[in-house]
């Protein structure tokens, strides 16, 4: 069983800033993977970015990047230059071998201009 | 249209009405899948379809009852539920059953409020 926690309900960062944010997992699985989603006040989940439990390196996909920490069981997402549009719930999401996905329970990010 | 739809997108009930929630998706895919977020769990999965056989329950009251007629549809009937079944119902699509979370397509959602 996986388990996956996000700690902060809600963030706010000014616009151009950095974020972070957290996210712990728990699994038992050998192999397994880590998402980020957005989710805007529209309702779709929005895939952001990917870590597999063997990538050696962190993933980056534009201003975004995953801070892969094995040992603390931590993959924290940061938006880096947080723009207005960046205002929306976060999920992180694990996937190990059993194909049902564990989901945090989000954390609503503010940007202010 | 593109991508998954979903209607309606949102859907007030009683809790003795039977109602039904659609998904449609234009991609081609063979695996669609429904979804349940809700204020005060996390968004978990309840069903999976592959070809248009169930393959996943994931310990889902009866009252929910899913149908998949074919590959681009995917229904979700609704009867006699409770007020804590209100939640968002997210649709998803991947190309197989396989397919990793990342390759899921999902849908924007249906808001169903049970009074």
């Amino acid at each position: 069983a996986q388990k996956i926690t996000q700690t902060q309900p809600g963030m706010f960062v000014q616009e151009k800033e950095a974020v972070t944010l957290d996210c712990t997992y728990d699994t038992s699985d050998p192999s397994y993977g880590l998402f980020w989603y957005k989710q805007p006040s529209s309702g779709e989940m929005i895939f952001l970015i990917y870590q597999g439990s063997y990538d050696q390196q962190n993933a980056t996909e534009g201003r975004y990047s995953l801070n892969f920490q094995k040992a603390r069981k931590s993959a924290n997402l940061v938006i880096s230059a947080s723009q207005l549009g960046d205002s929306a719930m976060y999920f992180c999401a694990g996937l190990g071998g059993s194909y049902i996905p564990t989901f945090g329970r989000g954390t609503s990010l503010i940007v202010h201009p | 249209e593109t991508g998954v739809t979903q209607t309606p997108r949102h859907l007030v009930m009683g809790m003795t009405n039977k109602k039904s929630l659609k998904c449609e998706q234009h991609l081609g895919h063979n695996a669609m899948y429904w979804y349940k977020q809700s204020a005060k769990k996390p968004l978990e999965l309840m069903f999976v379809y592959s070809l248009e056989e169930r393959v996943e329950n994931n310990s889902v009251p009866s009252r929910f009852s899913p149908e998949c007629p074919n590959s681009s549809h995917l229904f979700l009937h609704l009867h006699t539920l409770q007020p804590e079944d209100s939640a968002l119902y997210l649709c998803a699509s991947s190309q197989d059953r396989g397919a990793t979370l990342y390759e899921q397509y999902f849908g924007p959602g249906t808001r169903l409020t049970v009074t």
